[in-house]
């Protein structure tokens, strides 16, 4: 069965360091998806990506963060100048299509601790 | 503000009794309800969904979750639990935002099953 798989599954960074989270997405789904889940917090959306461009966005998804489809299979999560407070579980999730019936598929997740 | 909540924070069960794990909703429209599963160190794993018709859904693992317009309730069940059902619990809510949906999760629900 297809899955979204997620690189590193574990980064530690220094405060200010620019660190890029790695996602491979099913392979025919056409939506991206990132969310955080700070611990112990609930699961928070952070942008959604649709024809390499960004359709929507949250308040946490500010100027430090990036979003890029590099190529036909990656999809990727840049924060530029890491906080402490970046650190949180990030998911990468894909969909096949956009409308909110349909379910989205969430990788295993990429542990960011920003020391 | 369109949300979802789990007056729950741990649920303990007896294995082999039944489980309810609670949560409401609040949105505008249609609401397209989901119900995901974390194992520790896993990613969010689907269960089940609701998008319309038969108010009780059938999901995996034995879990069904029960639709109640009138109490905005989507509570999740399963007859008998079993000690391998201990995990965080999350209900979400797909929202529609410019033709792109995004989830919106409670803040998670953990299920314990004594044995």
């Amino acid at each position: 069965e297809p899955e979204v798989t997620q690189t590193p599954s574990h980064q530690v960074t220094q405060m200010g360091q620019e660190v890029i989270l790695r996602c491979v997405p099913i392979s025919n789904h056409l939506y991206f998806y990132w969310y955080r889940q700070i611990l112990g917090q609930k699961v928070e959306f952070l942008v959604s990506f649709y024809n390499n461009e960004i359709s929507e966005k949250s308040e946490i998804f500010d100027d430090q963060f990036s979003v890029e489809r590099p190529d036909g299979s990656n999809f990727t999560l840049k924060i530029r100048s890491t906080k402490l407070e970046d650190s949180a579980m990030y998911f990468c999730a894909s969909i096949v299509r956009a409308p909110p019936q349909e379910t989205q598929y969430f990788g295993p997740g990429t542990r960011l601790l920003v020391l | 503000a369109q949300s979802v909540a789990q007056p729950e924070d741990q649920v303990n069960v007896a294995e082999g009794n039944p489980l309810t794990v609670k949560c409401t909703y609040s949105v505008s429209g249609n609401p397209y309800l989901f119900w995901y599963v974390q194992y520790p160190n896993r990613g969010l794993q689907f269960l089940l969904k609701y998008i319309t018709g038969d108010n009780l859904v059938k999901g995996s693992y034995g879990f069904e979750a029960e639709f109640n317009k009138s109490q905005t309730s989507f509570h999740l069940k399963k007859p008998s639990a079993l000690v391998s059902d201990s995990a965080l619990y999350f209900c979400a809510v797909s929202l529609s935002a410019g033709g792109y949906n995004k989830l919106i999760f409670g803040a998670g629900t953990r299920l314990a099953v004594h044995p």
